[in-house]
């Protein structure tokens, strides 16, 4: 499976665009790239995920460099509740399992 | 449902006690998996059922560890004679099955076990 580095921590301004970077460089063709959040004391929830195209949402927006060996899930506007550990994750080839690794621990603050 | 629930969402129970944690998918889902997560710590999978197949139960960390599914939907993970180190937030989530734009699982809130 492919492995995700995340830094293991970042701080952001309130209003301010949080951009989270992530590392796949061994991801292979047809493997995607999902973005997972856990704020305290709940479930991981689900953010965004794409292939190769930058994906938009509700949520964030997801842009992936065209030699696909890194991401980056940006916050366009980040509140206080935004504060969470932000998970990236590469889904193996045809397969429904995800492997959360450390993540990064996101800080907004005011 | 319109989530995943589970319940307890708090156990306390002395060490050595069995206990009981339950998973209800979301409505159709297909698959459903168990991961757990002590203090601090990441996501480790546990179980993993999908439809009719035999569960992956690689990440089982003993033998005192089980789940079932039954009829496709609710599941319960049993830990058998509780250990301390078994205390830990237990997650379960669910999803549909698919290929390619697979749109990931829903997870629920999970059940906090604490072991004294």
């Amino acid at each position: 499976d492919a492995k995700t580095t995340q830094p293991p921590s970042m701080d952001c301004a309130e209003g301010r665009a949080a951009n989270l970077p992530c590392n796949h460089s061994t991801i292979s063709g047809n493997e995607y790239v999902y973005w997972y959040r856990q704020i305290h004391s709940q479930g991981p929830q689900y953010i965004i995920h794409g292939l190769k195209n930058n994906e938009t949402n509700e949520m964030a927006s997801l842009i992936i460099t065209e030699d696909r060996k890194s991401s980056t899930l940006i916050l366009p506007h980040a509140t206080l509740r935004d504060t969470a550990v932000y998970y990236c994750i590469v889904r193996p080839n045809a397969g429904n399992m995800l492997t959360f690794g450390g993540g990064t621990r996101l800080m907004v603050k005011p | 449902g319109a989530g995943v629930s589970q319940s307890p969402s708090n156990k306390v129970t002395e060490k050595g006690k069995d206990v009981e944690l339950r998973c209800d998918p979301i409505s159709g889902h297909t698959a459903l998996y168990w991961y757990r997560q002590s203090l601090g710590q990441g996501l480790e999978f546990l179980i993993y059922f999908q439809g009719n197949s035999a569960p992956d139960k690689s990440g089982l960390p003993s033998d005192r560890f089980s789940a079932e599914r039954t009829g496709g939907s609710v599941s319960t993970l049993t830990i058998q004679r509780t250990q301390q180190e078994d205390s830990a937030v237990y997650l379960c989530a669910s999803s549909l099955v698919g290929q390619g734009n697979w749109y990931g699982y829903t997870f629920g809130s999970g059940t906090r076990l604490t072991v004294v």
